[in-house]
């Protein structure tokens, strides 16, 4: 069965510590797993997915396929990257998303 | 990216009326959209997949009947809650995937309180 387990529901930092938020997926195959935000008042929107490899604001997520994992990772946080953070994942870019929980994640001036 | 909108962004219902929910992609067509619904503090939950000139496609528990989907054009999908009550409160979101970014793009969402 597909699965993305979030373990934190919320996860407190100072700015300018650094920031990793947790991902484990469970699928048999080979998925594509993403990174979407939501910003007080706003839409979901993507942040990244893992086949593109970049770092959007400052943020990186690798995809670990022996741990299963897709941690999404920032060394220096900022009070702007408060927000609600969903990994999901897919079997290709036109099939539903199957999503985590959700962590939310809130950066202490 | 592309845009995709909903309507109305929020509505209250007295229980036992049916309540209709728009998404459009605003600027590319969508032969297939996705219905998920978020309750509060929980993640969003795939509900059904709208394809353009033929039958939704429901997902495991979701009753058809009372969450009639209809996609009619290439560019909007409608979700009518029939019969609505007090436990279909909810927030409902719809995406629309673009082959060109091999991504999706997700509506605002709507925030349907039935009384």
């Amino acid at each position: 069965a597909q699965r993305v387990t979030q373990p934190e529901k919320l996860l407190s930092v100072f700015k300018g510590a650094p920031v990793e938020l947790k991902c484990n997926y469970s699928y048999s195959g080979s998925p594509e797993l993403f990174w979407y935000v939501q910003y007080s008042r706003q839409r979901l929107q993507l942040l990244l997915r893992h086949i593109s490899r970049e770092s959007i604001k400052g943020f990186t997520a690798d995809l670990n396929k022996g741990e299963t994992s897709f941690h999404l990772k920032k060394p220096f946080a900022q009070e702007e990257d408060s927000a609600m953070y969903y990994c999901a994942l897919t079997s290709s870019g036109n099939t539903p998303l199957v999503f985590g929980k959700g962590t939310r994640l809130s950066v202490i001036a | 990216g592309a845009v995709v909108s909903q309507h109305p962004s929020w509505v209250i219902c007295k229980s036992g009326t049916s309540v209709k929910i728009e998404c459009r992609s605003l600027d590319f067509q969508a032969t297939t959209m996705f219905w998920y619904r978020q309750f509060p503090k929980q993640s969003l939950m795939l509900m059904a997949t709208s394809n353009e000139g033929s039958k939704a496609t429901y997902e495991q528990g979701v009753e058809k009947d009372k969450f009639l989907i209809n996609h009619a054009s290439l560019t909007l999908s409608t979700l009518t809650v029939t019969s609505a009550h007090p436990e279909d409160s909810s927030f409902y979101i719809c995406s629309a995937p673009l082959t060109t970014y091999n991504e999706q793009f997700f509506g605002p969402g709507t925030r349907l309180t039935v009384l």
